[in-house]
């Protein structure tokens, strides 16, 4: 069976910092660009970033560049995301993702074919 | 960006009644790269179709998905209990990727 299993969510202060882990199952990981999406709560979706199949290429949605970090360890199966200067409007629900899409000149495009249940990420004081 | 629009936000339809959901965008979407994801509380959104019109793997036939350019619609034939949920077009024919807001269509 195919799964993506989140983990990592949890309560921090503004400023702080996160790392969200993502395992595969069922499928050869090492062959997929990968992605984060977000739901703040009783919002709607959100592209957080993805990750080439051999880590070699990253891309991020402007509200995350410089403050988070994508990466991937083929060798464990297993997605991150690295958080750091978390503010409030950074309080949703993570979601790992599998990518199915193409390249042109500004990166990966793809939709999702296979999700994780989602890690819930807080930042308040 | 690409921002979407998708309307109604609310649909209230009884079991059995046709389902029409409309994503609008701002600008045309490359190659008709555009999907629909249905979400059900607490749970993970689930892909029911990709390119417009394509069914993914195991989505039940009374799905459908059309249209080009700015103007697509998901389709629901007729609706059954397990349908009632939210639904969201993405577009993934320009970067960044992006979402409309959401239909939600509830049991009248």
């Amino acid at each position: 069976e195919v799964q993506l299993v989140e983990s990592g969510g949890g309560l921090v202060q503004p400023g702080g910092s996160l790392r969200l882990s993502c395992a595969a199952s069922g499928f050869t990981f090492s062959s997929y660009w990968m992605s984060w999406v977000r739901q703040a709560p009783g919002k709607g979706l959100e592209w957080v970033a993805n990750i080439k199949q051999d880590g070699s290429e990253k891309y991020y949605v402007d509200s995350v560049k410089g403050r988070f970090t994508i990466s991937r360890d083929n060798a464990k199966n297993s997605l991150y995301l690295q958080m750091n200067s978390l503010r409030a409007e950074d309080t949703a629900v993570y979601y790992c993702a599998r990518d199915l899409g193409y390249y042109d000149s500004s990166g990966y495009l793809a939709y999702m074919d296979v999700w994780g249940k989602g890690t819930t990420v807080t930042v308040s004081s | 960006e690409i921002v979407l629009t998708q309307s109604p936000a609310t649909l209230s339809l009884s079991p059995g009644e046709r389902a029409t959901l409309s994503c609008g965008a701002s600008q045309s979407v490359s190659s008709s790269y555009l999907a629909w994801y249905q979400q059900k509380p607490g749970l993970a959104p689930r892909l029911l179709i990709y390119d417009a019109s394509s069914r993914a793997t195991g989505i039940p036939d009374r799905f459908s998905g059309s249209g080009s350019g700015t103007d697509f619609t998901l389709t629901i034939s007729r609706l059954e209990p397990e349908d009632f949920a939210v639904y969201y077009c993405q577009q993934y024919g320009s970067s960044p990727r992006t979402f409309g807001q959401g239909t939600k269509v509830e049991i009248k």
